[in-house]
């Protein structure tokens, strides 16, 4: 099955840096990679997605590339806010439509 | 419109015990997933429904676990005799299509097994 590796597992920027989170997944026959945002006590929030037809989408300040030939795909926050804060998680799909998520990566955004 | 809402969002149980988590998803929307979530992990897929018919179930750890959703829209998740592994959050997710489409979640239901 699917197996979706996520790096790294924390990071601490200053206020107004970029922060970037890189995924690998195993699957190539995945399509389909969105990003979740999750502040404690919450579900998953859906912030960017991308699917395999597509390099780059970017949103405001948020930016996901994808290279489907190394099987990777990454997370940019430019401009970082301190309610950037949170865990952040990526997740690729698999034949059965669900969801295989990474490990998550714990943002903190000081002031 | 309203989001997946769960309830209930706490439950403390004790081991042996027989729990009931419900999952009401978006309206209307077809797809509805189970996952597990442990401290410190991502979520984990459990079971998958299209309307009524769960049609994978590959996640569930054990016989012990159960889901229905009988009507296509709200559904149950059934732990039996739990054990304190089954300790984590269960989040709901639903889904507008039966394809590969953005999945909304609720905000889980932390299950603690004393």
């Amino acid at each position: 099955g699917e197996n979706v590796e996520q790096h790294p597992s924390t990071l601490s920027v200053q206020e107004g840096d970029s922060a970037v989170i890189k995924c690998t997944y195993s699957d190539s026959a995945s399509n389909y990679f969105p990003w979740y945002k999750q502040e404690l006590g919450k579900g998953p929030q859906l912030i960017i997605d991308i699917r395999s037809n597509v390099g780059e989408k970017k949103d405001q300040r948020i930016a996901v590339t994808l290279n489907k030939t190394a099987k990777h795909f990454s997370l940019h926050i430019t401009e970082t806010q301190p309610e950037d804060s949170a865990v952040y998680f990526c997740a690729a799909d698999t034949g059965r439509r669900a969801l295989t998520f990474g490990s998550g990566t714990r943002l903190q955004v000081q002031p | 419109g309203a989001g997946v809402s769960q309830s209930p969002r706490y439950k403390v149980a004790k081991r042996g015990q027989d729990v009931a988590l419900r999952c009401d998803p978006i309206s209307g929307h077809v797809s509805l997933f189970w996952y597990q979530q442990a401290l410190g992990q991502g979520p984990e897929f459990l079971t998958y429904f299209q309307n009524e018919a769960q049609l994978d179930k590959s996640g569930l750890p054990s016989d012990r676990f159960f889901a229905e959703r009988p009507e296509g829209s709200v559904s149950t998740l059934k732990i039996q005799r739990t054990q304190q592994e089954d300790s984590a959050v269960y989040l709901c997710a639903s889904s507008r299509r039966q394809g590969k489409d953005t999945q909304y979640f609720g905000p889980g239901t932390r299950l603690t097994v004393l």
